[in-house]
């Protein structure tokens, strides 16, 4: 499969604990996006990196969350401390360049804090 | 602050009639757009990419951007009833902050009726 992957595709956590979302982009992509979709509410833009570089996070929380892509291994989205209010779908998409170009997406992880 | 904006619907339309969604956009900067098609629960897939002013098809769908009028559309000719879903007009602003993400509006339920 030479699509986006995102695993887990389903996470459940407590407040207060830690959530790790990971994705992979698709082969010969090296730009990756991170998206939130809160429920009834559009899809809204997080942060976007290139391997072991963040070149725009002005979507992101300033606290609690956080995003790497490393050399090795796929881009991972990081919620500490996770509330009620972080329950959402989380995508991933991956483009071949960046900005303009055409972003595919991954199946997306449902985090639900309990 | 940059806006896509769609109506949210539902817009019903017949099975083989022709479905017209629409979007509007604030940044007259955008460089790119981009319909997307979200089925309930699952994440968005790409239909159709545009760039420049005027129409472009494939297959069943064209897509129409008309940047002096900040407006793209989707038509959808020959509609199925597999074509139910939510529509997601998505456009990269040219500047500022999430310029390298996709700025979406919160998408158009389309309905075909049998």
């Amino acid at each position: 499969n030479a699509g986006v992957m995102q695993n887990p595709r389903h996470l459940v956590r407590r407040r207060g604990q830690e959530a790790r979302l990971r994705c992979s982009p698709m082969k010969g992509h090296s730009h990756v996006y991170w998206y939130r979709q809160l429920p009834e509410e559009g899809l809204k833009f997080m942060v976007y990196l290139q391997k072991e570089n963040i070149i725009d996070e002005s979507g992101m929380p300033k606290e609690r969350f956080s995003a790497e892509f490393p050399k090795e291994g796929p881009s991972i989205l990081r919620i500490q401390q996770v509330v009620r209010g972080d329950s959402a779908a989380y995508f991933c998409a991956s483009s071949f360049q960046g900005r303009a170009d055409t972003q595919y997406f991954g199946p997306g992880t449902r985090l639900t804090v309990l | 602050q940059k806006e896509v904006e769609q109506n949210s619907g539902p817009l019903s339309v017949p099975e083989g009639a022709i479905a017209s969604l629409n979007c509007t956009y604030s940044d007259r900067g955008s460089q790119s757009f981009f319909w997307y098609r979200q089925y309930s629960g699952k994440s968005p897939e790409l239909i159709m990419s545009i760039y420049s002013n005027g129409d472009k098809e494939d297959g069943r769908f064209t897509a129409q951007l008309n940047k002096a009028s900040q407006y793209v559309s989707l038509l959808i000719r020959d509609s199925q009833p597999s074509d139910s879903a939510t529509y997601l007009c998505a456009v990269n602003m040219g500047s500022g902050g999430g310029a390298d993400g996709l700025t979406f509006g919160k998408g158009t339920h389309l309905i075909i009726q049998p």
